[in-house]
């Protein structure tokens, strides 16, 4: 079974609207981390933020905020007034702590952010 | 080193012949793992090493496949008889902990692989 689930394959959006993207997790341990990657066209992916499951709340870094929520296992990023640069691959990863051999990593969603 | 390091960045192999990845991770990372992702895909895990041993080799497609880690550092991961489902780019990464810690993955640009 899929532990990360981003439902979105591709999202376009216009410069300067905001964007929402999606993740879903699936795990039956009490200590987890949730993580957001950015992968832009030229392939590396660069770690954004790591979140642990004892803390709830929400993030905000500049155009980025995190919405973490453990009720409906969901850890969701929006870009705020989205650029051209917002274009990428961003893909939403788990790490557990009973089974801590890898990060495991949702499909990934590729935003669009057209001038 | 300042970020994860790998080598080649592009490798373009015959069918059949044998290739050797390289990483040389983050200095002071105890854990480093694999992952492989093929075009347009996700990223496919292949093995997690801390320091030299391999607790989960679960990933890795077939007995074609292996991998080392020497001296808590540089890992090789060593493809024998490449076939074309072989091509894509194998993603490197180490953290400072094992996942399931507070902890996150730091990745390299990755090899991008060709069996032609």
């Amino acid at each position: 079974a899929q532990k990360v689930t981003q439902a979105q394959t591709e999202i376009s959006v216009v410069e300067k609207e905001d964007v929402t993207l999606d993740c879903v997790y699936e795990t039956r341990d009490t200590t987890y981390y949730l993580f957001w990657y950015k992968q832009p066209p030229s392939g590396e992916l660069v770690f954004l933020i790591r979140r642990n499951s004892f803390d709830e709340q929400n993030e905000i870094s500049g155009r980025y905020s995190w919405n973490f929520q453990k009720s409906t296992s969901s850890f969701n990023f929006t870009i705020t007034a989205s650029q051209v640069v917002d274009s990428a691959v961003y893909f939403c990863a788990l790490s557990e702590s009973n089974t801590g051999n890898q990060f495991y990593f949702g499909t990934g969603t590729s935003l669009t952010v057209i001038p | 080193g300042a970020g994860v390091s790998q080598s080649p960045s592009n490798k373009v192999t015959e069918k059949g012949k044998d290739v050797e990845l390289r990483c040389d991770p983050i200095s002071g990372h105890t854990a480093l793992y694999w992952y492989r992702q093929s075009l347009g895909q996700g990223l496919e895990f292949l093995i997690y090493f801390q320091g030299n041993s391999a607790p989960d080799k679960s990933g890795l497609p077939s007995d074609r496949f292996s991998a080392e880690r020497t001296g808590g550092s540089v890992s090789t991961l060593t493809i024998q008889r490449t076939q074309q489902e072989d091509s894509a780019v194998y993603l490197c990464a180490s953290s400072e902990s094992p996942a399931g810690t507070a902890t996150e993955a730091f990745f390299g640009q990755g090899t991008r692989l060709t069996v032609v």
